[in-house]
């Protein structure tokens, strides 16, 4: 079983709506979590941490579910620039990040 | 400029080839990582080093692929007896904390190898 698994997708939703995404994780262990942002043929960048409380970015909530072990994420009145692969990242402290292997969302006009 | 410089960004080389990939972290950056990603793939992690030294080589998919860093800055990433199964594109990320808790590599715009 991967260590991050996310739906592929793609999602392709039409400007304004909300769309979400799920990760799950399968290391209990895990201490931290991310969601990172990759754009066609660019390099990934962090979007924004996710904390057990939840967390919102303007349009973007994150939310973290440890007792089931996953995460979301949530775009609110989406953009077409939110077109992009949506990462889920986890780690276990001082090891290195392991990624997921992406949702591609859409935005269609 | 100010952000991981990696070169080449493009690679062809043939089968059994040598190949070397560089990686310029970010000025003062201690942690330097290098992951490899495939199409339709998320990034896989390969090493990391804090300053010179490797922290973690265990994602080195076996002894043809090695790296250095042996002045704490750039690193290069050295692949022998390349074959077509390497073909991906080769992240390089710097962070300025030795553990990553903080969760923000920066990565560079990779070095896309096709092995023919």
């Amino acid at each position: 079983r991967k260590e991050v698994e996310q739906d592929p997708g793609p999602f392709n939703v039409p400007e304004g709506a909300t769309v979400a995404f799920n990760c799950t994780y399968s290391n209990s262990a895990s201490q931290s979590f991310f969601w990172y942002r990759q754009d066609c043929r660019k390099e990934p960048k962090l979007l924004m941490s996710v904390y057990s409380s939840g967390n919102e970015d303007g349009r973007f909530t994150a939310q973290l579910n440890r007792a089931s072990q996953y995460i979301s994420l949530l775009i609110r009145d989406s953009k077409l620039s939110d077109s992009a692969t949506y990462l889920c990242v986890v780690n276990k402290g001082n090891t290195p990040l392991v990624f997921g292997k992406g949702t591609r969302l859409s935005v269609i006009a | 400029g100010a952000g991981v410089s990696q070169t080449p960004s493009n690679k062809v080389t043939e089968k059994g080839k040598y190949v070397e990939l560089r990686c310029d972290p970010i000025s003062g950056h201690t942690a330097l990582y290098w992951y490899r990603q495939s199409l339709g793939q998320g990034p896989e992690f390969l090493i990391y080093f804090q300053g010179t030294g490797a922290a973690d080589d265990s994602g080195l998919p076996n002894d043809r692929f090695f790296a250095v860093r042996p002045e704490g800055s750039v690193s290069t990433l050295k692949i022998q007896r390349t074959e077509r199964g390497d073909s991906a594109v080769y992240l390089c990320a710097s962070s300025s904390h030795g553990t990553i808790n903080t969760g923000e590599l920066f990565f560079g715009e990779g070095s896309r190898l096709t092995v023919l």
